[in-house]
Protein backbone atom coordinates (compact mmCIF):
# COMPACT_ATOMS: atom_id res chain seq x y z
CA UNK A 1 0.00 0.00 0.00
CA UNK A 2 0.72 3.21 0.07
CA UNK A 3 2.46 5.33 2.82
CA UNK A 4 4.15 8.99 3.36
CA UNK A 5 6.46 8.77 6.06
CA UNK A 6 8.90 10.98 7.80
CA UNK A 7 12.24 10.24 9.06
CA UNK A 8 12.91 11.91 12.30
CA UNK A 9 10.20 13.06 14.51
CA UNK A 10 11.77 16.45 15.62
CA UNK A 11 14.50 18.26 14.16
CA UNK A 12 16.16 21.35 16.12
CA UNK A 13 18.70 23.55 14.81
CA UNK A 14 20.51 26.34 15.24
CA UNK A 15 19.43 30.41 14.23
CA UNK A 16 21.15 30.76 10.94
CA UNK A 17 21.98 26.89 9.82
CA UNK A 18 20.21 25.07 7.16
CA UNK A 19 17.52 22.89 7.94
CA UNK A 20 16.83 19.80 5.99
CA UNK A 21 13.57 18.03 6.62
CA UNK A 22 13.36 14.38 4.80
CA UNK A 23 10.25 12.74 3.49
CA UNK A 24 10.21 9.10 2.14
CA UNK A 25 6.91 8.28 -0.02
CA UNK A 26 6.17 4.43 -1.85
CA UNK A 27 3.46 5.43 -4.63
CA UNK A 28 5.17 5.60 -7.45
CA UNK A 29 2.23 6.65 -9.04
CA UNK A 30 2.05 10.03 -7.39
CA UNK A 31 2.54 12.82 -9.54
CA UNK A 32 2.44 15.57 -7.23
CA UNK A 33 4.31 16.61 -3.73
CA UNK A 34 3.80 18.97 -1.55
CA UNK A 35 5.37 20.25 2.07
CA UNK A 36 3.44 22.39 4.37
CA UNK A 37 4.02 24.30 7.34
CA UNK A 38 1.90 23.90 10.51
CA UNK A 39 2.26 26.62 13.50
CA UNK A 40 0.70 25.92 16.63
CA UNK A 41 -3.49 26.45 16.52
CA UNK A 42 -3.63 27.43 12.36
CA UNK A 43 -4.06 25.21 9.64
CA UNK A 44 -1.60 23.82 7.25
CA UNK A 45 -0.12 26.68 5.11
CA UNK A 46 1.71 25.76 1.98
CA UNK A 47 5.06 26.42 1.31
CA UNK A 48 6.17 24.46 -2.04
CA UNK A 49 5.30 21.65 -4.74
CA UNK A 50 7.00 19.94 -7.03
CA UNK A 51 5.81 17.95 -10.15
CA UNK A 52 7.02 14.56 -10.46
CA UNK A 53 8.67 15.46 -13.87
CA UNK A 54 10.99 18.00 -11.68
CA UNK A 55 13.66 17.17 -9.44
CA UNK A 56 14.29 20.25 -7.74
CA UNK A 57 12.22 23.37 -7.35
CA UNK A 58 13.16 26.57 -5.43
CA UNK A 59 11.46 28.94 -3.61
CA UNK A 60 11.96 31.54 -1.16
CA UNK A 61 14.66 30.54 1.37
CA UNK A 62 13.19 26.77 0.64
CA UNK A 63 13.96 24.18 -1.40
CA UNK A 64 12.41 21.32 -2.64
CA UNK A 65 14.12 18.17 -3.98
CA UNK A 66 12.41 15.35 -5.55
CA UNK A 67 14.44 11.24 -6.10
CA UNK A 68 11.77 9.37 -7.77
CA UNK A 69 14.91 6.34 -8.34
CA UNK A 70 14.48 6.17 -4.07
CA UNK A 71 11.40 7.65 -3.54
CA UNK A 72 12.66 10.58 -1.50
CA UNK A 73 11.48 14.11 -1.01
CA UNK A 74 13.73 16.70 1.27
CA UNK A 75 12.50 20.20 2.28
CA UNK A 76 16.02 22.20 2.81
CA UNK A 77 15.34 25.63 4.37
CA UNK A 78 17.99 28.53 4.09
CA UNK A 79 19.13 30.54 6.96
CA UNK A 80 16.70 28.48 9.74
CA UNK A 81 14.70 31.50 11.74
CA UNK A 82 12.31 31.28 14.74
CA UNK A 83 9.74 31.91 13.01
CA UNK A 84 10.32 28.47 10.78
CA UNK A 85 9.73 27.00 14.24
CA UNK A 86 6.50 24.73 13.57
CA UNK A 87 5.09 21.37 12.26
CA UNK A 88 6.30 20.07 8.57
CA UNK A 89 4.31 18.13 6.62
CA UNK A 90 5.17 16.03 3.58
CA UNK A 91 2.33 15.27 1.06
CA UNK A 92 1.75 13.22 -2.04
CA UNK A 93 -0.65 13.88 -4.63
CA UNK A 94 -1.82 11.21 -6.45
CA UNK A 95 -4.95 10.43 -9.20
CA UNK A 96 -7.09 8.33 -9.68
CA UNK A 97 -9.30 9.70 -13.30
CA UNK A 98 -11.21 12.84 -12.42
CA UNK A 99 -10.55 12.49 -8.23
CA UNK A 100 -6.96 13.39 -6.31
CA UNK A 101 -6.17 11.39 -3.22
CA UNK A 102 -3.46 13.33 -1.18
CA UNK A 103 -1.65 11.67 1.60
CA UNK A 104 -0.03 13.10 4.50
CA UNK A 105 3.36 12.21 6.70
CA UNK A 106 2.23 12.60 10.41
CA UNK A 107 4.46 15.65 10.47
CA UNK A 108 7.80 16.82 12.20
CA UNK A 109 9.05 19.16 14.43
CA UNK A 110 11.22 21.95 13.69
CA UNK A 111 12.82 23.92 16.56
CA UNK A 112 14.73 26.88 16.20
CA UNK A 113 17.64 27.71 18.97
CA UNK A 114 18.08 30.94 19.19
CA UNK B 1 -8.91 37.19 0.01
CA UNK B 2 -10.85 35.00 2.27
CA UNK B 3 -10.01 31.61 1.13
CA UNK B 4 -11.22 28.91 2.85
CA UNK B 5 -13.01 29.73 6.00
CA UNK B 6 -14.06 27.34 8.67
CA UNK B 7 -16.90 27.95 11.82
CA UNK B 8 -16.86 27.40 14.38
CA UNK B 9 -13.36 27.70 15.57
CA UNK B 10 -14.65 25.80 18.71
CA UNK B 11 -16.73 23.74 20.02
CA UNK B 12 -18.08 21.50 22.75
CA UNK B 13 -20.47 19.23 22.57
CA UNK B 14 -22.03 16.00 25.06
CA UNK B 15 -22.52 12.64 23.34
CA UNK B 16 -25.04 12.04 21.61
CA UNK B 17 -25.40 15.88 20.25
CA UNK B 18 -25.56 16.82 16.27
CA UNK B 19 -23.56 19.60 15.29
CA UNK B 20 -22.49 20.92 11.69
CA UNK B 21 -18.97 22.35 10.24
CA UNK B 22 -19.58 25.11 8.14
CA UNK B 23 -16.97 25.23 5.42
CA UNK B 24 -16.86 28.02 2.32
CA UNK B 25 -14.38 29.14 -0.03
CA UNK B 26 -14.43 32.03 -2.65
CA UNK B 27 -12.09 30.92 -5.13
CA UNK B 28 -14.25 28.79 -7.25
CA UNK B 29 -12.70 25.49 -6.76
CA UNK B 30 -14.02 22.58 -7.73
CA UNK B 31 -12.30 20.07 -4.88
CA UNK B 32 -13.38 20.53 -1.17
CA UNK B 33 -12.25 17.89 1.64
CA UNK B 34 -12.70 17.55 5.42
CA UNK B 35 -10.14 16.28 7.32
CA UNK B 36 -9.25 15.17 10.77
CA UNK B 37 -5.98 15.53 12.71
CA UNK B 38 -5.20 13.50 16.03
CA UNK B 39 -1.97 13.90 17.91
CA UNK B 40 0.31 11.31 15.87
CA UNK B 41 -2.39 10.36 13.59
CA UNK B 42 -1.37 13.25 11.53
CA UNK B 43 -4.26 14.23 9.03
CA UNK B 44 -6.62 12.00 7.44
CA UNK B 45 -9.41 12.27 5.02
CA UNK B 46 -13.28 11.99 6.12
CA UNK B 47 -15.44 12.90 3.10
CA UNK B 48 -14.09 15.30 -0.15
CA UNK B 49 -16.10 16.19 -3.12
CA UNK B 50 -14.93 17.11 -6.75
CA UNK B 51 -18.21 19.22 -7.17
CA UNK B 52 -21.35 20.50 -6.63
CA UNK B 53 -23.84 17.23 -6.18
CA UNK B 54 -20.59 14.99 -5.81
CA UNK B 55 -19.51 13.56 -2.45
CA UNK B 56 -17.31 10.42 -1.57
CA UNK B 57 -15.84 8.76 1.53
CA UNK B 58 -12.66 9.11 2.25
CA UNK B 59 -10.26 7.30 4.67
CA UNK B 60 -12.67 7.94 8.52
CA UNK B 61 -16.14 8.75 7.29
CA UNK B 62 -18.12 7.23 9.71
CA UNK B 63 -20.12 9.03 12.10
CA UNK B 64 -20.19 12.02 9.40
CA UNK B 65 -22.21 13.35 6.73
CA UNK B 66 -21.81 15.99 3.93
CA UNK B 67 -23.20 17.43 1.16
CA UNK B 68 -22.45 19.64 -1.79
CA UNK B 69 -25.20 21.84 -3.16
CA UNK B 70 -22.78 25.07 -3.80
CA UNK B 71 -19.70 25.06 -5.55
CA UNK B 72 -18.67 27.04 -1.93
CA UNK B 73 -20.10 25.46 0.60
CA UNK B 74 -18.92 21.85 2.16
CA UNK B 75 -20.52 21.54 5.70
CA UNK B 76 -19.68 18.35 7.60
CA UNK B 77 -22.36 17.16 9.95
CA UNK B 78 -22.49 15.12 12.94
CA UNK B 79 -25.40 13.01 13.83
CA UNK B 80 -24.97 12.02 16.73
CA UNK B 81 -21.27 13.02 18.37
CA UNK B 82 -18.83 10.67 20.27
CA UNK B 83 -15.84 11.14 22.53
CA UNK B 84 -13.94 9.62 19.83
CA UNK B 85 -14.88 12.75 17.21
CA UNK B 86 -12.78 14.64 19.43
CA UNK B 87 -10.79 15.98 17.14
CA UNK B 88 -9.05 18.86 14.76
CA UNK B 89 -11.38 19.47 11.92
CA UNK B 90 -9.82 21.32 8.81
CA UNK B 91 -11.59 22.33 5.63
CA UNK B 92 -9.62 21.83 2.75
CA UNK B 93 -9.98 22.95 -0.98
CA UNK B 94 -8.66 22.83 -4.66
CA UNK B 95 -8.36 23.17 -8.26
CA UNK B 96 -8.09 19.24 -9.50
CA UNK B 97 -5.00 18.39 -9.39
CA UNK B 98 -3.47 21.74 -7.71
CA UNK B 99 -2.26 22.60 -4.05
CA UNK B 100 -4.77 22.10 -1.09
CA UNK B 101 -5.57 24.88 0.48
CA UNK B 102 -6.87 24.78 4.46
CA UNK B 103 -9.02 26.42 6.85
CA UNK B 104 -8.03 27.27 10.03
CA UNK B 105 -9.64 24.63 11.79
CA UNK B 106 -12.46 23.70 13.97
CA UNK B 107 -11.48 22.22 17.76
CA UNK B 108 -14.09 19.89 18.32
CA UNK B 109 -14.42 18.41 22.07
CA UNK B 110 -17.32 15.52 22.75
CA UNK B 111 -17.74 15.18 26.42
Amino acid sequence: GESVGLHLPTLSVQEGDNSIINCAYSNSASDYFIWYKQESGKGPQFIIDIRSNMDKRQGQRVTVLLNKTVKHLSLQIAATQPGDSAVYFCAENSKTGANSKLTFGKGITLSVRP
Amino acid sequence: NAGVTQTPKFQVLKTGQSMTLQCAQDMNHEYMSWYRQDPGMGLRLIHYSVGAGITDQGEVPNGYNVSRSTTEDFPLRLLSAAPSQTSVYFCASSSLGNTIYFGEGSWLTVV
